[in-house]
């Protein structure tokens, strides 16, 4: 399975946009670049997923470099509770289309 | 919709007995994953069903693990002579077929485990 590389930890101010990079230098011609969330004491949420072209909607952005090696998530006004794990992941394009995660990036949003 | 429901949310045992947890997937879901997370980790998968077909198992399901989604709806997870370092959380995602790799995992919230 395709690897991603994502900051440990981050920290934002509330009302202010947030950048969340991610690097997947190995990413083949078909994977997706799905972004999930995790709240505390939450199961994963999914947050925004694209292959090529960036992406909206109303959670966030989607932006992915020309070549796919990386990917930002970019949050447009942070809130406080968007404080969460955030995972960058490539869907697994198995029979299972199953989710591999990292260890994410830890968003801290300050008021 | 109301989501995919895991219970219990919490089970406290004591090690060596056996514990079992039930998902219930989005109605019209086929496809249900099951995954454990420790603290400070992402998730990690453990089984998929397709439908009532056990179709992929991982490596970190032990002999001791056992899953079964009988009649393709609700899913339950075994554990049997429970070990200390089985304590995680056990989260529930389903997601249906039709749009393959863009149809996003739905999570329950999980079920804490701790083994005493």
């Amino acid at each position: 399975d395709a690897k991603t590389t994502q900051p440990n930890s981050m920290e934002s101010n509330e009302e202010e946009p947030v950048h969340l990079p991610c690097n997947h230098s190995t990413i083949s011609g078909t994977d997706y670049i799905h972004w999930y969330r995790q709240l505390p004491s939450q199961g994963p949420e999914y947050v925004i997923h694209g292959l090529t072209s960036n992406v909206n909607n109303r959670m966030a952005s989607l932006a992915i470099a020309e070549d796919r090696k990386s990917s930002t998530l970019i949050l447009h006004r942070a809130t406080l509770r968007d404080a969460a794990v955030y995972y960058c992941i490539l869907r697994d394009r198995g029979a299972t289309n199953k989710l591999i995660f990292g260890t994410g990036t830890l968003l801290a949003v300050q008021p | 919709d109301t989501g995919v429901s895991q219970d219990p949310r919490h089970k406290i045992t004591k090690r060596g007995q056996n514990v079992t947890f039930r998902c219930d997937p989005i109605s019209e879901h086929n496809r249900l994953y099951w995954y454990r997370q420790t603290l400070g980790q992402g998730p990690e998968f453990l089984t998929y069903f397709q439908n009532e077909a056990q179709l992929e198992k991982s490596r970190l399901l032990s002999d001791r693990f056992s899953a079964e989604r009988p009649k393709g709806s609700f899913s339950t997870l075994e554990i049997q002579r429970t070990e200390q370092g089985d304590s995680a959380m056990y989260l529930c995602a389903s997601s249906s077929e039709d749009r393959g790799l863009n149809s996003p995992l739905h999570f329950g919230n999980g079920t804490r485990l701790t083994v005493t």
